[in-house]
């Protein structure tokens, strides 16, 4: 069975530059989330999706970031404009479903942003 | 907010030795999974705990769900190498949603 497929893996980028991220997820999860993990930290969640809907987007810095997964499959998360205080790893994991015994979360490789 | 707090942060231990990471919630919490990150990799599932006072193992790792379901612990006997990692809990919120908070981890260092 395949995994949660990331892309890219690193990404370089200045301040106030525009970088965006892809995911895929495990195949026939409808529940997907993107996290932001800061170095020495656990990762935090900035949104999670039900299908193609938003279930919590509470910790989403919604000015300058934004995420979309409009076939209920893939999913993009932006950053515009970035901040030097965005370099982290943006982690994107699936679950079956978000039911308290169905959101066992798969996790993919991550990208590591740094922002100069 | 919810907050998961874990402690220690850090802990070296010669290979053989135990190891015990521990976690509280500010609130109740409806589950608690944990999940452990090796050096450079991903968070990857290890357990999930529903019920107040909950016990499982795996192998040398022990999996406590406090009476309250605000605290959890994972215990590791007679480490070894491979144990090298960052643990982190993950409190399942009583919404219902899904959500998971997670503590800040629990590096551990295993000495050959």
């Amino acid at each position: 069975e395949a995994g949660v497929a990331q892309s890219p893996r690193y990404k370089i980028i200045e301040k106030r530059q525009s970088v965006a991220f892809w995911c895929n997820p495990i195949s026939g999860h409808a529940t997907l989330y993107w996290y932001q993990q800061i170095l020495g930290q656990g990762p935090k969640l900035l949104i999670q999706f039900q299908n193609n809907g938003v279930v919590d987007d509470s910790q989403l810095p919604k000015d300058r970031f934004s995420a979309e997964r409009l076939k209920g499959v893939d999913s993009t998360l932006k950053i515009q404009p970035a901040k030097l205080e965005d370099s982290a790893v943006y982690l994107c994991a699936s679950s079956l479903d978000y039911g308290s015994n169905k959101n066992i979360q798969y996790f993919g490789a991550g990208t590591r942003l740094s922002v100069l | 907010g919810q907050q998961v707090m874990q402690i220690p942060q850090y802990q070296h231990v010669q290979e053989g030795e135990d190891f015990t990471t521990y976690c509280n919630s500010s609130t109740t919490l409806s589950n608690i999974q944990w999940y452990k990150q090796r050096p450079g990799g991903h968070p990857v599932f290890l357990i999930q705990l529903v019920k107040s006072g909950e016990v499982k193992k795996q192998k040398r790792l022990t999996f406590q769900f406090g009476e309250a379901k605000k605290n959890s612990s994972l215990h590791i006997t007679a480490t070894q190498t491979t144990d090298v990692g960052t643990y982190f809990c993950a409190g399942g919120l009583t919404s219902n949603t899904g959500k998971l908070i997670f503590g800040q981890g629990t590096t551990l260092q295993v000495k050959p």
